[in-house]
């Protein structure tokens, strides 16, 4: 079984400041990893994902997330925050497999103070 | 247009009534999923299907019915809606290569 626990439902910081929202998995097998992002009254849009190789990863808006298989992590940072920045942000983690069942965490809220 | 589309958007309803909520994708993708949000919970899977002939329960599948009518159209059903059904719901699709699921804009749904 698979699992995703983000540590925070909701993070706020000042505009320019780091933002770090974690998430830590369980997985039987090698993951595939997974951050999205949802803004008010939209759907799910993906930020980043890892599945094999590099285990830092890049994605949009100028985010990031490294892999620590040692510690079961998958963080996702950003150097500064911008107003656009406040949404919901939502931490999965699929199996490497065919199945490809996907789980997600409970999200963690981000707000943005100017 | 939208990749994935889900109607309605916003839908009212009273206990008991059945409600169908559609779903639409121009992905191509075989593989469809129905989600539901609650705060706090996250995204729980109800259903999902990875064909037209392949139908699979999710992890809170009571309650809900689904039909795969064409691999682009996946529709769910809530055959006697109750109050603790009332979420958001969201339609999505992925395909085998690229992992990752494209979702619809969801579906607010009321049960009154």
């Amino acid at each position: 079984a698979q699992s995703v626990t983000q540590l925070g439902s909701h993070v706020s910081v000042s505009e320019g400041a780091l933002v770090l929202l974690r998430c830590n998995y369980s997985s039987s097998v090698p993951p595939y990893l997974f951050w999205y992002v949802q803004y008010p009254n939209q759907g799910l849009q993906l930020l980043l994902k890892y599945t094999t190789g590099a285990t830092l990863v890049k994605g949009i808006n100028g985010f990031e997330a490294e892999f620590k298989k040692s510690e079961t992590s998958f963080h996702l940072t950003k150097p500064s925050a911008h107003m656009s920045d406040a949404a919901e942000y939502f931490c999965a983690v699929s199996d490497s497999g065919g199945y490809q069942k996907v789980t997600f965490g409970t999200g963690t809220k981000l707000q943005v103070i100017p | 247009d939208a990749d994935v589309t889900q109607t309605p958007r916003n839908r009212i309803t009273k206990t008991g009534k059945r409600i169908m909520l559609e779903c639409s994708q121009t992905k191509g993708h075989d593989r469809m999923y129905w989600y539901r949000q609650d705060p706090g919970l996250g995204l729980r899977l109800i259903y999902y299907s990875f064909d037209v002939k392949d139908i699979n329960k999710g992890e809170i599948s009571d309650g809900y019915s689904v039909s795969r009518q064409a691999q682009a159209k996946f529709s769910l059903s809530l055959e006697s809606a109750i109050p603790n059904q009332t979420a958001l719901y969201f339609c999505a699709t992925s395909d085998i290569e690229q992992r990752e699921q494209f979702f619809g804009p969801g579906t607010r749904l009321t049960v009154l």
